[in-house]
């Protein structure tokens, strides 16, 4: 069945760092991707997405390409801020597979700590 | 515009008890998913209504249901609670189901969530 893989947390960085967080997935169909981020004591909020392979998302200075070859839609940031500081989930939905386009399948998680 | 708003924001229960959450969609949005959260499971979805129907199911027992109403506001029930049922339940909601939205690839709004534990 279809899956998603992320790096194992927690990432601790300094402010003004270089984020990379990845992200491998498996798929039977045609995924969409996404990036999700969870503050504390928050739900998620949509961070970027991607739809179709070679597309790049992007928002608030993160970005992900749409890598079909390696099955990968890794997180970077050039620059990371102490309010970066969060969780971060990658996700997929596959209608071809799962029936619906609103069936998320989620990574685990990649915490993220951003020290001053 | 409102978000999704999802209550009671924590709850405590006992075995055996059982529970309901409540979920209230960004106006004009008609689908209502439900996820759970757990430290060891993840976030696993429930399941899916749109238009008052159930149009998909995750793996979970029979004891987690859900229904939908006519303003699309969505209540998910869960009973015999279990220790593990001690979760983070979150509800999203989107335009469409089925289908993608204009953007493509459907987006969906999560609330904050409804914090259930179970002693």
């Amino acid at each position: 069945g279809d899956s998603v893989t992320q790096m194992e947390g927690p990432v601790t960085l300094s402010e003004e760092a270089f984020l990379t967080i990845n992200c491998t997935y498996t798929a039977t169909g045609y995924p969409s991707l996404f990036w999700y981020v969870q503050y504390p004591g928050e739900g998620l909020q949509l961070l970027l997405k991607a739809t179709k392979a070679d597309d790049k998302g992007s928002n608030k200075g993160f970005e992900a390409t749409y890598r079909k070859e390696t099955t990968s839609f890794h997180l970077e940031k050039g620059s990371v801020q102490v309010s970066d500081s969060a969780v971060y989930f990658c996700a997929l939905s596959d209608p071809m597979f799962s029936g619906g386009y609103n069936k998320l399948i989620f990574g685990a998680g990649t915490r993220l700590a951003v020290h001053p | 515009k409102a978000g999704v708003t999802q209550t009671p924001r924590y709850l405590i229960k006992t075995r055996g008890q059982q529970v309901t959450l409540s979920c209230s969609p960004i106006s004009g949005h008609r689908s209502v998913s439900w996820y759970q959260q757990t430290p060891g499971q993840g976030l696993q979805f429930l399941f899916e209504y749109f238009s008052e129907t159930q149009r998909n199911k995750g793996n979970f027992p029979g004891r987690f249901s859900g229904r939908q109403f006519s303003n699309s506001r969505s209540e998910m029930n869960v009973s015999t609670l279990e220790l593990g049922d001690s979760a983070l339940y979150l509800c999203a909601s989107s335009l469409v189901a089925g289908d993608r939205d204009y953007s493509g690839a459907n987006v969906l709004t999560f609330g904050a969530g409804s914090r259930l534990t179970v002693l």
